[in-house]
């Protein structure tokens, strides 16, 4: 049972459009994380967020927790090649231990 | 630091075959974790383990086992192949961070093939 569904799987664009990838639950969680993932590499963490409503910005990413705490975006403004990558958002439950990932987002940028 | 290391990298085993994926850590990390990686399906929790000595079962624990006789070492056992094994697999560690266990740090991963 997938508890995280990302939307899109697949993103294809050129340099310099934005864009938004969506992470959704109905399950509540206690923080939600967003990894990158280059290939033949484990992904790596981008940001963690904890509060509902909570919005963090690492440069051109703009990251959102939803005010209920089951579901999250990621927002790249002006989408460069370095960006291409896979995106994986991770939901956390109390006190587990334990990730569920979300199925990925596979994002291609074209120069 | 190396942070998290995974040997082998690659490996091709003929169904049946057993092997053993090792982890290490030296981060001093208290949870660890293995995954395994398919297209299409994000990461899926094998086993993992909140402390030298323990394991737990993951979401997709069949077929495999683990063993954490170490804080920094964890291994992941495939008793007997099977195609449907074919992944790629990470390991990953997590501190134990006032009472957050959810920033984990994931090694580069091992490409199995099983024929």
């Amino acid at each position: 049972t997938q508890l995280l569904e990302q939307s899109p799987q697949f993103l294809s664009i050129q340099e310099g459009e934005n864009l938004t990838v969506y992470c959704n639950s109905s399950s509540v969680f206690s923080s939600l994380q967003w990894y990158r993932q280059e290939p033949g590499e484990g992904p790596v963490l981008l940001v963690t967020v904890v509060t509902g409503g909570e919005v963090k910005k690492l440069k051109r990413l703009t990251f959102q927790f939803g005010d209920a705490r089951k579901d999250s975006s990621l927002h790249i403004t002006a989408a460069q090649p370095g960006d291409t990558g896979l995106y994986l958002c991770a939901g956390a439950k109390s006190n587990t231990g334990k990730l569920i990932f979300g199925q990925g987002t596979t994002l291609q940028v074209k120069p | 630091n190396a942070g998290v290391t995974q040997t082998p990298k690659f490996r091709v085993l003929k169904t049946g075959q057993s092997m053993t994926l090792l982890c290490a850590q030296d981060m001093n990390h208290e949870y660890m974790y293995w995954y395994r990686q398919d297209p299409g399906m994000g990461l899926r929790l094998i086993h993992y383990s909140v402390g030298e000595g323990t394991t737990a079962k993951g979401e997709v624990p069949d077929g495999y086992n683990v063993s954490r006789l170490k804080k920094q070492n964890f291994l992941l056992g495939l008793e007997s192949a099977a195609p449907s094994q074919t992944s790629v697999y990470f390991c990953a560690s997590s501190p134990w961070d006032r009472g957050r266990t959810d920033t984990q740090y994931f090694g580069p991963g091992t490409r199995l093939t099983v024929l």
